[in-house]
């Protein structure tokens, strides 16, 4: 069974930073590109970026570009977003999402999201 | 940027109807296009991809259809399960990007 466990939440104030983490089991982690979509408080889903299965190729929204990184650890099944520079506006519940392959596929399971509150 | 206009943004339906949301891409996307249902509180599921290939597990009331520009989401026959809220996502290109959704609420 497909499982994805964010961590590394919580209440930060503006300027800040955060390293979020999603542990991931029940597939083959380095076979598949992983995502992080992110959901401010009563709005739409919004992508954050994404990674390849190696992790050799990475791709950002303009509204984090610059601020965040992704990586991941694929001798431990782990997918990360390091977030710099908080900002009220980065205010979201934060999802790692599975692909279905390549970096170019659709998602097929999500987390239960983390909550990151930019406040002061 | 890909833009991605969901319409209805909401709609009100009643148990056993069909239900249809039209997704439009500002430009054209061949066939990448999911569709995810959300509820409240709740993590986003995957529903279809490749805009008419149903995921696993997904019951078949669902289905896609579209290419190009203009995709649907149907429910064939709305039950108390699917109230919720609907989003399309082009994979075309990055940077991705969603729908404003369609939140589907009981009549």
């Amino acid at each position: 069974e497909v499982q994805l466990l964010e961590s590394g939440g919580g209440l930060v104030q503006p300027g800040g930073s955060l390293r979020l983490s999603c542990a991931a089991s029940g597939f083959i982690f380095s076979n598949y590109a992983m995502s992080w979509v992110r959901q401010a408080p009563g709005k739409g889903l919004e992508w954050v970026s994404a990674i390849s299965g190696s992790g050799d190729a990475a791709y950002y929204a303009d509204s984090v570009k610059g601020r965040f990184t992704i990586s991941r650890d694929n001798s431990k099944n782990r997918l990360y977003l390091q977030v710099n520079t908080l900002r009220a506006e980065d205010t979201a519940i934060y999802y790692c999402a599975k692909k279905l392959g390549t970096v170019r596929s659709a998602y097929d399971y999500w987390g239960q999201g983390n909550l990151v509150t930019v406040s002061s | 940027d890909i833009q991605m206009t969901q319409s209805p943004s909401s709609l009100s339906a009643s148990v056993g109807d069909r239900v249809t949301i039209t997704c439009r891409a500002s430009q054209g996307i061949s066939n990448y296009l999911a569709w995810f249902q959300q509820k409240p509180g709740k993590a986003p599921k995957s529903l279809i991809y490749a805009a008419s290939r149903l995921q696993s597990g997904v019951p078949s009331k669902f289905s896609g259809s579209g290419s190009g520009r203009d995709f649907t989401l149907t429910i064939s026959s709305l039950q108390p399960e699917d109230f919720a809220t609907y989003y399309c996502q082009q994979y075309n290109s990055y940077p991705l990007t969603f729908g404003g959704g369609t939140k589907v609420e009981i009549k």
